[in-house]
């Protein structure tokens, strides 16, 4: 059984480009999160999915958006980029065993 | 609200000795506490999880039981081998069974065993 699959694992965008991450969950899986990870703040909630609809947001701005397709796939955008948003991007999928992450996406932003 | 609390590292250890690493947490509901483990360049990895107060988590030698009375969640295990070397977080969520929710994380803490 495929895991959770992150695209790309890295990635170098300059301040100002906007960026899209992919994640597809595991087969069977409605629910997608997803979770900044930094050595400062350490790892933050972002957006939760289910069935295209988002459940719940944390507490980042505007500029960080997602959304979830009808086959669960789901994609997070950052727009107008900031030296502070470098960081490693986790997606999780969720049944009732419990959350499993993908490998996430190392964003570097220069 | 929720959050969690665990001890900081880094904690280094020679093989076989005896490991804890405290978590404690603070939430308004029942939540589910969680044990995830993340190796150099990796994403994160449950490690083991209990739903319920007096829950006992196990896996692969680690342990950690549900305390509701002291609101802790603490991560032990008996003899650790240099494959231990991890971080270790500490997690609770909000969600309930095949409901939704958020995981609140520890900062994470270091350990290194040494052979």
């Amino acid at each position: 059984k495929a895991g959770v699959t992150q695209t790309p694992r890295y990635l170098i965008k300059t301040r100002g480009q906007q960026v899209t991450l992919s994640c597809s969950p595991i087969s069977g899986h409605r629910s997608v999160s997803w979770y900044q990870q930094t050595p400062g703040q350490g790892l933050q909630f972002l957006f939760e999915y289910f069935s295209e609809t988002q459940r719940n947001k944390g507490n980042f701005p505007g500029r960080f958006s997602g959304r979830q397709f009808s086959n669960s796939r789901s994609e997070m955008n950052v727009s107008t980029l900031e030296l502070g948003d470098s960081a490693l991007y986790l997606c999780a999928s969720y049944l009732q065993s419990g959350y499993t992450f993908g490998s996430g996406t190392r964003l570097t932003v220069v | 609200g929720d959050s969690v609390t665990q001890m900081e590292g880094p904690v280094t250890l020679s093989e076989e000795a005896f490991l804890t690493i405290n978590c404690t947490y603070t939430a308004t509901g029942y939540p589910s506490l969680f044990w995830y483990v993340q190796y150099p360049g990796e994403g994160l990895q449950l490690l083991l999880k209990a739903t319920k107060a007096d829950d006992k988590g196990s896996n692969k030698g680690f342990e950690a039981t549900y305390r509701k009375e002291t609101t802790s969640f603490h991560l032990e295990k008996g003899s650790v081998q240099v494959s231990d070397s991890a971080v270790y977080f500490c997690a609770l969520s909000d969600g309930r069974g095949s409901t939704l929710g958020r995981l609140y994380f520890g900062r994470g803490t270091q350990l290194t065993v040494w052979p």
